[in-house]
């Protein structure tokens, strides 16, 4: 069964430096991942997804997520935070049916201090 | 910028009682989406619906939940009768047709049950 897991329930974060959140995933086949985020009390936003190509993908509002099959990972990365960034970040999986539903994972909180 | 509506943004209930949510989603977006995000967790499918059909509801507790897309447009979910574990986020996603198209979310319906 294909799932995601997202190994650090906060991360903290100076404004202006560089920030990771971290995911890894389990699939059989091929792997399609997205990043979503989540501001308090509103739905999801996408970010960004992964399909196939350039392990690099760009995704909204400066992000972009590393994708490395040896590894099984998929961080998002920005290269110098903001405060405005602080919310939870998700990852998510198609499940491999043929519906292609998302499995996501338990969310990360990412804090951007001034 | 098109967005996905949900109405009511909040709800407060009695357990046994009867509660409805309604979404209207992205206008061409042909598939749509109920999730039920638990406080602390990434969001988890009810309910699939491609135009007016179930697609997936294979995690839908059908004994007291039900949901209809009747004209394949706006969508209606139904707990009848609401429980004290009901309490949660209800978000409603759209998507065009695809498996790789990446899914748009409403702000949510937030359920308290008492």
């Amino acid at each position: 069964a294909q799932s995601v897991a997202q190994p650090e329930d906060q991360v903290n974060v100076a404004e202006g430096n560089p920030l990771t959140v971290k995911c890894t995933y389990s699939v059989s086949g091929n792997p399609y991942l997205f990043w979503y985020v989540q501001y308090p009390n509103r739905g999801l936003q996408f970010l960004l997804k992964y399909i196939t190509g350039d392990n690099l993908v760009k995704g909204s509002y400066g992000f972009e997520a590393e994708f490395n099959k040896s590894q099984t990972s998929f961080h998002l990365k920005k290269p110098s935070a903001l405060v405005s960034d602080s919310a939870l970040y998700f990852c998510a999986v198609r499940d491999g049916g043929s519906q292609g539903n998302l499995i996501f994972g338990k969310g990360t909180k990412l804090s951007v201090k001034p | 910028e098109a967005e996905v509506a949900q109405s009511p943004r909040y709800k407060i209930t009695e357990k046994s009682q009867a509660v409805a949510f309604w979404c209207d989603p992205i206008s061409g977006h042909a598939t749509l989406y109920w999730y039920r995000q638990i406080l602390g967790q990434g969001p988890e499918l009810l309910v699939q619906f491609q135009d007016e059909s179930v697609v997936d509801d294979s995690q839908l507790p059908k004994d007291r939940f039900s949901a209809e897309r009747l004209k394949g447009v706006d969508s209606t979910l139904k707990i009848q009768p609401a429980e004290l574990g009901d309490s949660a986020m209800y978000l409603c996603a759209s998507s065009f047709p695809g498996y790789y198209n990446e899914q748009f979310f409403g702000p949510g319906t937030r359920l308290t049950v008492l």
